[in-house]
């Protein structure tokens, strides 16, 4: 049984570009949040997707979006890219159906804005 | 606001030392939830504590919810070498459905051999 899946594993972009992370969800699992993690910090929520629509969203600008797809899996878009969004960027994956609140993170997606 | 405080920010042991790290909230919890991350690594999913006063124990840890629900605490007896890492506590956002959460700083324990 795979648990949560993300790519690539390391990226490195320049400021003003666009990217875009990709997240597995844990077979079983019908919802995907995405969190950032700066150095040193604790996860901050980004958004929630579940039925493929954005259910939740923490206190991100409008240049991060999302998407999922009708497989559970999800994208973490970021248009424009500032210095400041270089972080790893994590997805968690839950059974909100199920009222499971155990949350499956994925290993993150390691962001370099330069 | 809805920040949980996480105290220490550091801590260091000698292995076979007792550690705790505490997690304080300034507003009534409706559940508290702790993660522990290795270094390089992703949070892990530990425990979820809901009720007041509640205890649970995992082998050598211990999750403390208070009574009024606004702390809770981990504590490790006889730290060894594989309990490094960060360890979290993560408070559900008002309004939030499961995996809206805010997560503290986290304390950062290092186990000397």
């Amino acid at each position: 049984d795979a648990g949560v899946t993300q790519s690539p594993t390391h990226l490195i972009k320049t400021r003003g570009q666009q990217v875009t992370l990709r997240c597995s969800p844990k077979s079983g699992h019908d919802t995907v949040s995405w969190y950032q993690q700066a150095l040193g910090q604790g996860p901050q929520f980004i958004f929630q997707y579940y039925e493929e629509e954005e259910r939740q969203r923490g206190n991100f600008p409008d240049r991060f979006s999302g998407h999922q797809f009708p497989n559970y899996s999800s994208e973490l878009n970021v248009n424009a890219l500032l210095l400041g969004d270089s972080a790893l960027y994590l997805c968690a994956s839950s059974w909100l159906a199920g009222a499971s609140y155990e949350q499956y993170f994925g290993p993150g997606t390691r962001l370099t804005v330069t | 606001g809805q920040q949980v405080m996480q105290i220490p920010q550091y801590q260091h042991v000698q292995e076979g030392e007792d550690f705790t790290t505490y997690c304080n909230s300034s507003t009534t919890l409706s559940n508290i939830q702790w993660y522990k991350q290795r270094p390089g690594g992703h949070p892990v999913f530990l425990i979820q504590l809901v009720k007041s006063g509640e205890v649970k124990k995992q082998k050598r840890l211990t999750f403390q919810f208070g009574e009024a629900k606004k702390n809770s605490s981990l504590h490790i007896t006889a730290t060894q070498t594989t309990d490094v890492g960060t360890y979290f506590c993560a408070r559900k956002n008002y309004g939030g459905s499961q995996g809206n959460l805010i997560f503290g700083k986290g304390t950062k324990l290092s186990v000397k051999p």
